[in-house]
């Protein structure tokens, strides 16, 4: 059964600390997002790539959060230092672009990030 | 910076009766999707429909697209309460050699027994 796999569910953590969030995409699958939801301002695009290589991170706040693809099977999103304002769920989708050019994706269950 | 705003924003209808939410969006696209989440949940791949297609089935779903009105709409019908949920609908954009995908605001559905 193939799904999405991020960690940790569940991240509870005092400002001003570094938080990582990891990500496993589904095998094989050649495209990756960060969405972060909130009540206030709903899903938002953080970053996106294909075949590992960035495409668009600008809806990232760039002086706190980078992200990167280490490998195929790793993407990993990264606050350094966080804040109150940060707290949120963070979503991580993994999709196959292909000669259609037409992506479904798949999402896990999502990162809840309290900052303290 | 949401791409797409769904109206009504909460639906709350009887078992057996239809669901209708609307899509509206601001620059070109090249497919349509509609996504579910449950609450706490992750989001779940519902349909998706191309900038050339109208209209598409899936079981209880109907989507429909309009590209010149730039909306989309999704009907479920005979709802269910376990239709209860968010639907969120999703533009993609190829850009940059990607499928850029937005969401927009969201309907909360509500069918109740």
């Amino acid at each position: 059964d193939a799904r999405v796999t991020q960690t940790p569910r569940h991240k509870v953590t005092e400002m001003g600390q570094e938080v990582t969030m990891r990500c496993q995409p589904i095998l094989g699958h050649n495209t990756v997002f960060w969405y972060r939801q909130t009540m206030m301002q709903g899903l938002e695009l953080l970053a996106y790539f294909r075949n590992r290589a960035p495409l668009d991170d600008s809806g990232m706040p760039k002086d706190r959060f980078s992200a990167e693809m280490p490998d195929a099977t790793l993407a990993t999103l990264k606050i350094q230092p966080s804040e109150p304002r940060d707290s949120a769920v963070y979503f991580c989708a993994s999709g196959l672009l292909g000669q259609g050019m037409n992506t479904e994706a798949f999402f896990g269950q999502g990162t809840r990030l309290t900052v303290v | 910076s949401q791409q797409g705003e769904e109206d009504p924003q909460a639906l709350s209808i009887q078992e057996g009766e239809n669901a209708t939410m609307n899509c509206s969006y601001k620059t070109s696209i090249n497919n349509l999707q509609w996504y579910r989440q449950n609450s706490g949940r992750g989001l779940v791949h519902l349909i998706l429909i191309r900038s050339n297609e109208r209209e598409k089935h899936s079981g209880r779903l109907r989507v429909t697209l309009d590209t010149s009105k730039k909306s989309s709409s999704l009907l479920i019908t005979a709802s269910r309460a376990a239709d209860t949920a968010s639907y969120f609908c999703a533009t993609g954009r190829l850009t940059g050699g990607g499928n850029k995908l937005t969401f927009g605001t969201g309907t909360q559905l509500k069918v109740e027994l």
